[in-house]
């Protein structure tokens, strides 16, 4: 079964421009969650999705969002970028609400400059 | 608030030598307790799950234990593969809060040969 997939890998973004990410979860997973890395504050929780709806949300500022589609793919969007945004974004999925086990994917690395 | 902390941050050992990982955490109602690896530039790998205190896991060399406060990863005669940054994380509370993993800053492991 293959794993979970985001795209794209690698960003380079210009402070206030703005980016949108994307991630494929494990097929039959239901779940997608989204997670920033940074070297100063670890992984830290942005927000859950299911079944197309927000169920949780981290203490980011609006400006990160996300979605997810009737596929299950989700995507996050992150307006008016600023520098402090540079970091690794995980997502990771897991099957349903009884199962807590989350699977991550690769990441996309973004800089911005 | 739930906090989960790990030591050491580092942990440097020779292939061969045994030791352990500490994670403890304050959390109200644990869900659950995972343990993940993380290679440089790549997503955490799920390793563990732990629900109630007193349960183990095992997996090649590495041995999971979790007690009402604290979770141990024992690493038995390391090799130079085993060298990661290992994460633990918790999933707490109830509701919506299933998909909101709280981690902790990670043991950076290296093991020489």
């Amino acid at each position: 079964k293959a794993g979970v997939t985001q795209t794209p890998r690698y960003l380079i973004k210009t402070r206030g421009q703005q980016v949108t990410l994307s991630c494929s979860p494990i097929s039959g997973h239901r779940s997608v969650s989204w997670y920033q890395q940074t070297p100063g504050q670890g992984l830290q929780f942005l927000f859950e999705y299911f079944s197309e709806t927000q169920r949780n949300k981290g203490n980011f500022p609006g400006r990160f969002s996300g979605r997810q589609f009737s596929n299950s793919r989700s995507e996050m969007n992150v307006s008016t970028l600023e520098l402090g945004d540079s970091a690794l974004y995980l997502c990771a999925s897991r099957s349903g609400t009884a199962q807590y086990e989350q699977y991550f994917g690769p990441g996309t690395r973004l800089t911005v400059t | 608030e739930d906090q989960v902390t790990q030591s050491p941050e580092a942990l440097r050992l020779q292939e061969g030598e045994s030791s352990s990982l500490n994670c403890s955490y304050t959390v109200s109602g644990l869900r659950g307790l995972f343990w993940y690896r993380q290679d440089p530039g790549k997503g955490p790998e799920f390793l563990f799950t732990l629900y109630s205190a007193g349960e183990e896991k095992e997996k090649e060399r590495l041995k999971a234990t979790l007690t009402k406060k604290e979770s141990f990863l024992h690493i038995t005669a390391p090799k130079p593969e085993d060298s990661a940054t290992y994460l633990c994380a918790v999933q707490a509370g109830s509701g919506n809060q299933g998909g909101k993993l709280i981690f902790g800053q990670g043991t950076e492991l290296s093991v020489k040969p």
